[in-house]
């Protein structure tokens, strides 16, 4: 198993200039979600999904779009990049909610100027 | 403010000595996940807890989650530079949502 996967691995962005970060997971899992890391911040959660076709906001949704047309692919759309989304962002994923393991990508080291 | 707080946000201990972390909510938290992370790169998990009053233990690691489900510690024994890192506690806020989120991390230096 590959695990959880992100592309890419670094970008730089301009301001205005829309994205599309990728993740894939080939564990089968039902709920997988996004996360950007800031310093002294921890991380936050952006939006999240527990299957196929259902996804939800999480703590700053604003400025991110996702879909999950399957159950495999999860990726984070930034349709007009901003300074403020310069981050890392990390894609994870889990069976089931409170009792599994949850799996993280490598992460994504996102610049926007 | 987050809804999980840890404490200390940063720690300096000399090798050897031992040292708790701390994460609290005002809410019942639903599984209990503790993460590290070293500088730079990608998270290890450690270890979860479900249960009110459940301890794990993992080497020199402890973790605990008290009996309302409202706080976590983690303890490292005889701390090494290894052990030097980001420390983050995760949980879900509510039951069966899916929900997963984390307080601000917690940065251990270890002084050899």
């Amino acid at each position: 198993n590959a695990g959880v996967t992100q592309t890419p691995k670094f970008q730089v962005l301009k301001t205005g200039q829309s994205m599309t970060l990728q993740c894939a997971q080939d564990m089968n899992h039902e709920y997988m979600s996004w996360y950007r890391q800031d310093p002294g911040m921890g991380l936050r959660l952006i939006h999240y999904s527990v299957g196929a076709g259902i996804t939800d906001q999480g703590e700053v949704p604003n400025g991110y779009n996702v879909s999950r047309s399957t159950t495999e692919d999860f990726p984070l759309r930034l349709l007009s990049a901003a300074p403020s989304q310069t981050s890392v962002y990390f894609c994870a994923s889990r069976w089931t909610p409170e009792r599994d393991e949850q799996f993280f990508g490598p992460g994504t080291r996102l610049t926007v100027l | 403010s987050q809804e999980l707080e840890q404490s200390p946000q940063s720690l300096i201990v000399q090798e050897g000595k031992n040292l708790t972390i701390n994460c609290t909510s005002s809410k019942t938290l639903y599984g209990l996940y503790w993460y590290k992370q070293k500088y730079g790169e990608g998270l290890i998990f450690l270890m979860m807890l479900q249960k009110g009053g459940e301890e794990k233990s993992h080497e020199k690691i402890t973790a605990k989650l008290d009996e309302k489900k409202q706080q976590s510690s983690l303890h490292i024994t005889a701390s090494q530079p290894s052990h030097a890192g980001i420390y983050l506690c995760g949980a879900s806020p509510s039951r069966n949502t899916g929900k997963l989120i984390f307080g601000q991390g917690t940065t251990l230096q270890v002084k050899p």
